[in-house]
């Protein structure tokens, strides 16, 4: 399958500082990436949708201004914290999908951030 | 809204089938079922999916009842690396019924 990877792959910061991370889709170019975000012991959500070269689309409940998504090329997009605090906390999981291959989507390998 | 149901956690023996069930009556006609699986603290792997017919790649096999209200994927010889949380998915291929959205999903423990 298609290869999707995300850096840093781990992240501790300090509260109140950004931290942004990287999704890369290594194969093939992703016309749709996704963001989702995970905390311990339970499922994904998605937190936004973005498409190459247009604004990010956020579920309900997703602040757009604290998590900066750009798309401006078609292998990678950036997710950025801004303002982190302790309850940002969070492993964070991209995944991208090919205009191509539309029935298939391929995740990253996670980002796990730590905010102190 | 995840759109499906499984079991909290099921386990079987090493080399043994694994049986995994997902129930989703209120699919529609134009929805896939996906199987997506994921190991402790990675992102998650995609298994297979289909729309009516059953399918089988290298990883499994899924069967889809006839009525494709449920479906079960089968791992034919379990090891102890497919230890993981599986997630039975229902996703359309247009709009916002495009996207992916994870349930609970079952806990499948493979046990030497």
């Amino acid at each position: 399958g298609a290869v999707v990877s995300q850096h840093p792959s781990r992240v501790i910061c300090k509260s109140g500082t950004s931290v942004k991370i990287e999704c890369r889709s290594l194969d093939f170019q992703a016309t749709t990436m996704f963001w989702y975000r995970q905390f311990p012991k339970q499922s994904l959500m998605l937190m936004a949708t973005s498409n190459e070269g247009s604004k990010a689309t956020y579920e309900q409940g997703v602040e757009k201004d604290k998590f900066l998504i750009n798309h401006a090329s078609l292998t990678l997009s950036t997710l950025t914290v801004t303002s982190a605090h302790p309850e940002d906390s969070s492993f964070y999981i991209c995944s991208a999908r090919e205009l191509a291959l539309y029935n298939e989507q391929f995740f990253g390998p996670g980002t796990r951030l730590t905010v102190l | 809204d995840a759109k499906t149901t499984q079991p909290t956690s099921m386990d079987c023996a090493e080399g043994r089938a694994a049986n995994l069930p997902c129930n989703h009556s209120t699919i529609s006609g134009n929805e896939y079922v996906y199987w997506y699986r994921q190991i402790h603290s990675q992102g998650p792997q995609y298994i297979i999916h289909g729309l009516k017919n059953n399918e089988t790649n290298e990883m499994a096999s899924l069967i889809i009842t006839e009525d494709r209200k449920s479906s079960t994927l089968i791992l034919p010889h379990a090891t102890l690396r497919d230890t993981a949380v599986y997630y039975c998915i229902v996703r359309g291929n247009t709009g916002a019924n495009s996207k992916l959205t994870f349930g609970k999903g079952i806990t499948l423990s493979v046990r030497p």
